[in-house]
């Protein structure tokens, strides 16, 4: 069974940093792509950051570009996403998801965690 | 804004159709695959279309994609009350160099 599991959310002040990981199992992490994706509390998905299957592709949303960092540790079948500068608008709950380029896809998702940013 | 444009809500009666639509452009839905997102309010997203108009395995027959130049459509059929939720296509902008996400359609069955 496919299972991704975020951790490392909480409440963070503006200006400060947080590391979210993403621990995969039930399938070969090292083959897949891998996103992450945030909801802000009421509204819609947002994409925020993609990584190919070996970490040498990156891509970044805009809004988090020069302050967020995508990462992956295949050995450790982990994904990652180093968050700084934080700003009240990146308040979500951030996914994990496996990617499937091509076919632009996202067919599994973590449970989320969730990030607020506040003084 | 999203770079993907959804009705912001569509309603129906159990039993009947509903169809959610997902207008873009010609360098995302125009030139790449199109996937739906069914998502439960409190819960993650799950996959319901992907390319275009295939279904996860499992998924029952209900539930339909389709794609025609720039836009897309889902479709379900013989709706229920289960199926109350929100619904986000999504694509590759390859001009952006990004995933989009429409901004999601709220489905009420009445």
């Amino acid at each position: 069974e496919v299972q991704l599991v975020e951790s490392g959310g909480g409440l963070v002040e503006p200006g400060g940093s947080l590391r979210l990981s993403c621990v995969a199992s039930g399938f070969t992490f090292s083959s897949y792509e891998m996103n992450w994706v945030r909801q802000a509390p009421g509204k819609g998905l947002e994409w925020v950051s993609y990584t190919s299957s070996s970490g040498s592709t990156i891509y970044y949303a805009d809004s988090v570009k020069g302050r967020f960092t995508i990462s992956r540790d295949n050995a450790k079948n982990s994904l990652y996403l180093q968050m700084n500068s934080l700003r009240a608008e990146d308040t979500a709950v951030y996914y994990c998801a496996r990617a499937t380029g091509g076919s632009y896809r996202n067919d599994y998702w973590g449970q989320g965690t969730l990030v607020t940013v506040s003084s | 804004q999203s770079v993907l444009t959804q009705p912001p809500s569509v309603s129906a009666a159990p039993g009947q159709k509903v169809t959610i639509s997902c207008s873009g452009r010609s360098s995302n839905i125009g030139s790449n695959y199109v996937s739906w997102y069914q998502q439960v309010p409190g819960t993650a997203p799950k996959l319901l279309i992907y390319d275009n108009n295939k279904r996860p395995s499992g998924l029952p027959d209900r539930f339909s994609g389709s794609k025609s130049g720039t836009s897309a459509t889902l479709g379900i059929t013989g709706l229920q009350t289960g199926d109350e939720a929100d619904y986000y296509c999504g694509t590759w902008d390859s001009s952006l160099s990004a995933w989009v996400f429409g901004g999601g359609t709220k489905l009420t069955v009445l």
